[in-house]
């Protein structure tokens, strides 16, 4: 079965532009999460969707992080203008429904702003 | 506090010997959920583990297994028989209701695994 998806895997990009990291996850999960991970503040959860809606956004840093998730296959999460303090891995993940299902992570997508 | 707690930032193990890291979790709530994951260093966040806090027995995932000492708030990690392949970050992390909302996980910093030949 195929696991999570992410695009693209490695981002550069200057200071300013616009930058959209895509998300396909595992067919018939429910749940569908971004991640970001830094040195400096470890794995934090930025957004998380249930059937596609947005349960619960407070981690999201600020009003240039926006993400949405149209139907149950796809899932973007832009930055709008980007910059250099938001370089890190972004990682999208999956899981059932259920205390016990773990997270399935997609391979994650290193983004640097210059 | 913090809700998942590695003290080990580092750790050495030799080739084929048992391993133990260390994580504590702290939560008010009866039920919660503790998973382990592993980051190699091409990246990727790979499941090893499961404990449900209801669960009597400790879990047990071919060379994983779980020490689950509920009382103490503990949940290690056990590898046994390391193999250089298991070099790796290991993250333990917690769900439960208090979190806000109980699909969401709360991760430790990690502990990162070298095996020695």
């Amino acid at each position: 079965d195929a696991g999570v998806i992410q695009s693209p895997r490695h981002e550069v990009t200057e200071m300013g532009q616009e930058v959209t990291l895509r998300c396909k996850p595992i067919s018939g999960h429910d749940y569908l999460f971004w991640y970001r991970q830094t040195m400096m503040r470890g794995l934090e959860l930025l957004i998380y969707f249930n059937n596609n809606v947005p349960i619960d956004d407070s981690g999201m840093p600020e009003d240039r992080f926006s993400a949405k998730m149209p139907n149950a296959s796809f899932s973007t999460l832009k930055i709008q203008p980007s910059e250099p303090r938001d370089s890190a891995v972004y990682f999208c993940a999956s899981s059932l429904i259920g205390t016990d299902q773990p997270q399935h992570f997609g391979d994650g997508t290193r983004l640097s702003i210059l | 506090a913090q809700k998942i707690t590695q003290t080990q930032p580092g750790m050495f193990v030799q080739e084929k010997e048992a391993v133990t890291l260390d994580c504590t979790y702290d939560t008010s709530d009866q039920s919660y959920g503790l998973f382990w994951y592993k980051q190699p260093s091409s990246g990727e966040m790979i499941f090893l583990i499961y404990q449900g806090s209801y669960d009597e027995q400790n879990a047990t995932e071919g060379r994983y297994s779980l020490n689950f000492q509920k009382a103490r708030k503990s949940a290690n990690l056990v590898i046994s028989a390391s193999q250089l392949g298991d070099s790796a970050m290991y993250f333990c992390a917690m769900r439960d209701f208090s979190s806000g909302g109980y699909q969401k996980v709360t991760f430790g910093t990690g502990t990162k695994l070298q095996v020695i030949p």
